[in-house]
Formats: structure tokens, sequence, C-alpha cells
């Protein structure tokens, strides 16, 4: 059965820092890896895709890298603001047709970044 | 686009009360699914609909019911509701293909 650890589960880091979220997986065998934000009391926001055939992906200041045979991903998160304090969530996808978009979540870790 | 919209936002019951949480997308998805969230335990899904007409459990399905009539829609139905139950609710949608999920904001369901 797959599954998702994210670790640290909290973060606190001085506005302007780089910092790095990981999270780690059992099954090698997955379609696809996503992170997520979410704010306190609101629904997730998806931050980046990486599939399966995929290294990393980026948008804006942040990175999401991924290792399947190690079963590893890392979010870099550049330049930290305040804005950026949320629960970041990393999410990993089965490889069966039918069930691609089922996924298997981390319990997340909580970032707070602090001016 | 609205993207994914749930309702009610809120919802109190009473043990054995039955209800319907509503969910609608309208950005042509295939995918839909429900997932509940609670405190330690993360998101688990309930259940998930590849297309119009066709459903299938996810890991905690049991007191649950769903179905999918039409691409837009996918209502979660509690039978008999049971205190276990209280939990956030989210639905979500994706291209069967891409598999990037958007999710609505949430139902926030207590039971008495």
């Amino acid at each position: 059965k797959q599954e998702v650890t994210q670790i640290p589960a909290a973060l606190s880091v001085p506005e302007g820092e780089n910092l790095v979220l990981n999270c780690s997986f059992t099954d090698s065998a997955i379609y696809n890896l996503q992170w997520f934000r979410q704010d306190p009391g609101k629904g997730l926001t998806s931050l980046l895709l990486i599939q399966s055939s995929q290294r990393e992906q980026t948008s804006g200041r942040l990175n999401a890298s991924l290792d399947k045979s190690s079963g590893r991903s890392t979010l870099y998160i550049a330049a930290s603001q305040p804005g950026d304090s949320a629960t970041y969530l990393c999410a990993v996808g089965g490889n069966r047709g039918g069930s691609q978009g089922n996924l298997i979540f981390g319990k997340g870790t909580k970032l707070s970044v602090k001016p | 686009n609205a993207g994914v919209t749930q309702t009610p936002k809120f919802q109190v019951l009473k043990t054995g009360q039955s209800m319907t949480l509503q969910c609608a997308q309208d950005m042509n998805h295939e995918y839909m699914s429900w997932y509940r969230q609670d405190p330690g335990m993360g998101l688990r899904l309930i259940h998930y609909s590849v297309g119009a007409g066709i459903t299938d459990q996810g890991e905690v399905p049991n007191g649950y019911n769903v179905s999918r009539s039409t691409t837009e829609d996918f209502p979660l139905r509690l039978l008999s509701a049971a205190p276990s139950q209280t939990s956030v609710y989210f639905c979500a949608s994706s291209w069967r293909n891409t598999g990037e999920l958007f999710f609505g904001e949430g139902s926030r369901l207590t039971v008495l």
C-alpha cells in the first residue's frame, strides 16, 4: 500500500529565506506527483504537477523535483514571503488506468514565514 | 469558469439523518472524486468517477453513496449520519489523462 510522508510537519522561517519541503513515498510505481497549497479553512490549490517521466517542474519561485527510484520529491521555495504561509501537501497518483486521479496524500508541512 | 462548486459549505446533522453534499464542475472534466479531511489523518479518498455512469470506491467508502448521471455533477450521499462522519469534505475533478486535480472549497459537516 502506498504511503506518503512529509517532513517536517511544521516549519518556521524568517522572510527571505530559501527553503525545501520534503516528501517521500514507498511505492515508486506512480503516475504523477502533485504539490498543493492549503490555506486555513480553504480548499487545496494545485501548485505543481510532475508526470512520472519528468524530473522537475518550475513555476515562479517554486521548483519541484521528482526522484522515482528513491521515492522522493522536494518542493523548493525561493525568497520566501509571509504570503507563502500555508500548509503544503504532497500527493502521488497511482498508475492504473482508471485510477490515475486517485491521489494518496501526505499529512502536509505547515509553513510559517515571519516578517 | 466557476471551477468546482460545493454546497452547502456548512451543515449540522443529528445521528441517523441523511443528506446530500452537492458538487458541480464546469470544466468538462471526466474524473471527479470525493475526499474527507480529518486532523491527523490527512485526506482520504471516499469515492471516485471516471465518467458519467461510472463510479468506484476509494479508501473509506462505508456509509457513503455516489452517482454520476451527468459529466458536471457528482453528489455524495450520507445514508445514516454518524458522529464518525464529522469531517471536512472536498470534491475534486481533473482531466483523466492530465491528472492535475482541482478542488472545491470544502463542506464542513458536523454530526451530533
